[in-house]
């Protein structure tokens, strides 16, 4: 089974420091991994999608690596900001069971200090 | 801008009563899910509609049922709410399944069944 962990739970970091969130998955067989940002009280907004046959994803100041073979994922923050303050779940598609499952990590819970 | 629609933002219900969380999205996706998010567990998948006309169970299926309207909504129904389904209620859809293409998700439905 298809699992997906986020390590740290929480980091907090001085504005405009560059920061790795990290998140591992057990099933290397993914088709793709999602990053998404969900601030307090609110849904998820979708972030970067990398497919199995990309290495790097960059929007902005945000770039997304994938390593399938060692089961990794980073989301790397460049020059954070207070507005970066989030929680940032990954999430992987999971063929094992239902179709079009997405499994998310816990997320880590980012606090950009001032 | 919509995107992903959920009605109602909030809700309270007494347990036994029941209740239909609407949601709708306007990017002519054809696949929709539902999921609920509760804190230590993470977000776990309810149902899904792959296309139009199909629905099938996700993984906390018990207590739900579930109606793919048309192609731009998909509702989720509480038949007789249990305080167990007190949690943060999310939509989301994406183009096909979700192992191909990116998912989009709504702002969320906070329900407490007391």
């Amino acid at each position: 089974k298809q699992e997906v962990t986020q390590i740290p739970a929480a980091l907090s970091v001085p504005e405009g420091e560059n920061l790795v969130l990290n998140c591992s998955f057990t099933d290397s067989a993914i088709y793709n991994l999602q990053w998404f940002r969900q601030d307090p009280g609110k849904g998820l907004t979708s972030l970067l999608l990398i497919q199995s046959s990309q290495r790097e994803q960059t929007s902005g100041r945000l770039n997304a690596s994938l390593d399938k073979s060692s089961g990794r994922s980073t989301l790397y923050i460049a020059a954070s900001q207070p507005g970066d303050s989030a929680t940032y779940l990954c999430a992987v598609p999971n063929y094992g069971g239902s179709q079009g499952n997405l499994i998310f990590g816990k997320g880590t819970k980012l606090s950009v200090k001032p | 801008n919509a995107g992903v629609t959920q009605t109602p933002k909030f809700q309270v219900l007494k347990t036994g009563q029941s209740m239909t969380l609407q949601c709708a999205q306007d990017m002519n996706h054809n696949s929709m899910y539902w999921y609920r998010q509760d804190p230590g567990m993470g977000l776990r998948l309810i149902y899904y509609s792959a296309s139009e006309g199909t629905t099938d169970k996700g993984e906390v299926p018990n207590g739900y049922n579930v109606s793919r309207l048309n192609k731009r909504e998909f509702s989720l129904r509480l038949e007789s709410a249990a305080p167990s389904q007190t949690s943060v209620y999310f939509c989301a859809s994406s183009e096909a399944p979700v192992g191909n293409t990116e998912a989009f998700f709504g702002q969320g439905t906070r329900l407490t069944v007391v």
